[in-house]
């Protein structure tokens, strides 16, 4: 069956505007990650989402992030005002499981630029 | 702040040899521990997990993992390596819930 997928799968941007990224789960998946991976900082979880509620977003990096995540399916990252420390992978991954207990697949990511 | 150490960037084995690769997590409570792998046309895949009960966990690909609390380490054993597991791999460590931590990773490269 279909995996999870992201889009798009790369975005370039200029400073100060906002994104939107995209991720579809493994349909019946009711967990929902996103992490993100650049040369500076490594791989870092940013948030995760059971059913439709994130139970702490403590993980985004600043207020310019959010994500929201309708019909327990869809999951939208936003990143407002972009800025050249936000260029990363961000990757999603989905799980049939509650919390951490299930097996993640992710996503192939979206690359992003911000220049 | 809690974190998660690898200490070795890059390691090289020879095709069939065995293989530990090393993490170490800060003492505390004990985490729910992972190892990831990401490979270039794979992208990141679970490969093990610890929460609790049994030290010596297995996983895909013929990998374990063995917790050992007193050294705070959850190393990552293959007994014969082949040249599709050249990758990076990830140590991972979830203190809280919404605490989680990755190590810097480790390149492995298989010489024929």
């Amino acid at each position: 069956g279909a995996g999870v997928s992201q889009s798009p799968s790369n975005k370039v941007t200029e400073k100060g505007k906002d994104v939107e990224l995209r991720c579809d789960p493994i349909s019946g998946h009711t967990a929902l990650y996103w992490y993100r991976q650049s040369l500076g900082q490594g791989l870092e979880f940013l948030i995760y989402f059971q059913g439709n509620s994130a139970p702490d977003k403590s993980g985004l990096p600043s207020d310019r992030f959010s994500a929201e995540r309708t019909g327990g399916s869809v999951s939208t990252l936003t990143i407002q005002r972009t800025q050249q420390e936000d260029s990363a992978v961000y990757l999603c991954a989905s799980s049939p499981g509650s919390g951490w207990g299930g097996t993640q697949y992710f996503g192939p990511g979206t690359r992003l630029t911000v220049l | 702040a809690q974190s998660v150490t690898q200490p070795d960037i890059h390691i090289t084995v020879s095709e069939g040899a065995s293989l530990e690769l090393r993490c170490n997590y800060s003492y505390g409570a004990t985490p729910y521990l992972f190892w990831y792998v990401q490979s270039p046309g794979q992208g990141l895949q679970l490969l093990l997990k610890y929460f609790s009960g049994d030290t010596l966990v297995q996983g895909i690909k013929g990998f374990e993992a063995e917790f050992k609390r007193s050294q705070s380490s959850f190393n990552l054993r293959k007994p014969s390596v082949h040249w599709s597991d050249a990758a990076e791999y990830f140590c991972a460590a979830n203190y809280n819930n919404n605490d989680m931590r990755f190590g810097a990773g480790t390149r492995l490269t298989v010489k024929p």
